[in-house]
């Protein structure tokens, strides 16, 4: 089982609409999570954190869920420039080293 | 406008030849680390330093030699690479610490990346 596991996509959608994208890893002892966003190209670039109480940034809403070990990502009102690849991060420290972990990210291609 | 900056953006280099990239964080921060991205690959971390000091060489070959001269320089120092080498290398930059709360402060700053090819 890869460490941290998501659908590389790619994921179509109509302006507007509302998707969704998991990530589930597989170290219980991970203790923080992100979504990164890279442009084709370009870096990543951090989107947001991901909390056990669940945040949300705007259209933006990231969840948590140690129990099943998976995170989620909702982006409501898709955006053509919301078009681009979503990675997952998880963090996990052990001894004082820090293994950070990516996905392969998930294509998003929003059509107008 | 990043806070953490790559040199060169792009270069190519023969399999004999010795180069090395450059990373600069502008942020402050304490720990800055080396990815390497293929294509159809995720990041794959390479090395880790806290403090300068290295702290995490995930098996990488020893043709990449990395060096972290201050908490704000880093460098990749590269030889005899081979052409599966080539990928787009990134440096990123992070404050180790706790946010309030318990949650970690590590988010990470990455710089443009320096894209490689191997002939």
């Amino acid at each position: 089982r890869k460490e941290v596991e998501q659908d590389p996509g790619p994921f179509n959608v109509p302006e507007g609409a509302t998707v969704a994208f998991n990530c589930t890893y597989s170290n219980s002892a991970s203790q923080s999570f992100f979504w990164y966003r890279q442009d084709c190209r370009k870096e990543p670039k951090l989107l947001m954190s991901v909390y056990s109480s669940g945040n949300e940034d705007g259209r933006f809403t990231a969840q948590l869920n140690r129990a099943s070990q998976y995170i989620s990502l909702l982006i409501r009102d898709s955006k053509l420039s919301d078009s681009a690849t979503y990675l997952c991060v998880v963090n996990a420290y052990s001894g004082g080293y820090q293994k950070v972990t990516f996905g392969i990210g998930t294509k998003l291609q929003v059509i107008p | 406008e990043t806070g953490v900056t790559q040199t060169p953006r792009h270069l190519v280099m023969g399999m004999t030849n010795k180069k090395s990239l450059k990373c600069e964080q502008h942020l402050g921060h304490n720990a800055m680390y080396w990815y390497k991205q293929s294509a159809k690959k995720p990041l794959e971390l390479m090395f880790v330093y806290n403090f300068k000091e290295q702290t995490e060489n995930n098996s990488v070959p020893s043709r990449f030699s990395p060096e972290c001269p201050n908490s704000s320089h880093l460098f990749l120092h590269l030889h005899t690479l081979q052409p599966e080498d080539s990928a787009l290398y990134l440096c990123a930059s992070s404050q180790r610490g706790k946010a309030s709360g318990g949650g970690s402060t590590d988010t990470q700053y990455f710089g443009p990346g320096t894209r490689l090819t191997v002939l």
